[in-house]
């Protein structure tokens, strides 16, 4: 069975600090997501990274997926109340022309003003 | 563009009864997939419709059932309705089937007593 181990599972920091959620798997995937859900909503797509070592930039948020393509972490920078949320990674692999999605665990962000 | 769009997006149904959840996806995405999610078992892949097929099916017994219509609408269904059926149904979907994530729909929260 493949499992997506995120890290950690809650976090509750205050506006400024900077924070780092990790996603972590065994498989290696074709590509990987990250989402943020709020409460009462779907998960949001925040990025896709495909290729091994690639780092992304969506302004304060910096996604990088490992070498082996097996993990992936989510740096914040000077994080504000508005990142409050769940955080999901998900990987997908390709099996037998159809590409299957295995989501984190989540980690849970509470960002006090 | 108008986003996924789910309906009903609240419902309460008794233990027994049959359910059916609507899903309506971004316009020319031809791609659909639903979750549940509940706190303890986090998002788990129920099935994928392409073009009116089903291309994936995940571990959910013959209660759940899924289709997708010419217009690439879909909807689930779940017949004898259990306590452990109560969770946020969720509806993606997506251009097509190249694994580079999703856009989820805000979810139909079904409460089964």
């Amino acid at each position: 069975t493949q499992l997506l181990e995120q890290s950690p599972q809650f976090l509750s920091i205050q506006e400024g600090e900077n924070l780092t959620v990790y996603c972590n798997s065994s498989s290696v995937f074709s590509s990987l997501q990250w989402y943020r859900q709020e409460p009462g909503e779907g998960p949001v797509l925040l990025v896709t990274v495909v290729t091994g070592g690639e780092v992304k930039k969506l302004k304060r948020l910096t996604f990088q997926f490992g070498d082996a393509r097996k993990d992936s972490s989510l740096h914040i920078t000077a994080a504000q109340p508005g990142d409050t949320g769940l955080y999901l990674c998900a990987g997908a692999t390709l099996t037998s022309g159809t590409y299957k999605y295995i989501f984190g665990t989540g980690t849970r962000l509470k960002v006090l003003a | 563009k108008a986003g996924v769009t789910q309906t009903p997006r609240y419902l309460i149904k008794t233990r027994g009864q049959q359910v059916t959840l609507s899903c309506s996806p971004i316009s020319g995405h031809r791609s659909v997939s639903w979750y549940q999610q509940t706190p303890g078992q986090g998002l788990q892949f129920l099935f994928e419709y392409f073009s009116e097929t089903q291309r994936n099916k995940g571990n959910f017994p013959g209660r759940f059932s899924g289709r997708q219509f010419s217009n690439s609408r879909s909807e689930m269904n779940v017949s004898t309705l259990e306590l452990g059926d109560s969770a946020l149904y969720l509806c993606a979907s997506s251009l097509s089937l190249a694994g580079y994530g999703y856009t989820f729909g805000s979810g139909t929260r079904l409460t089964v007593v």
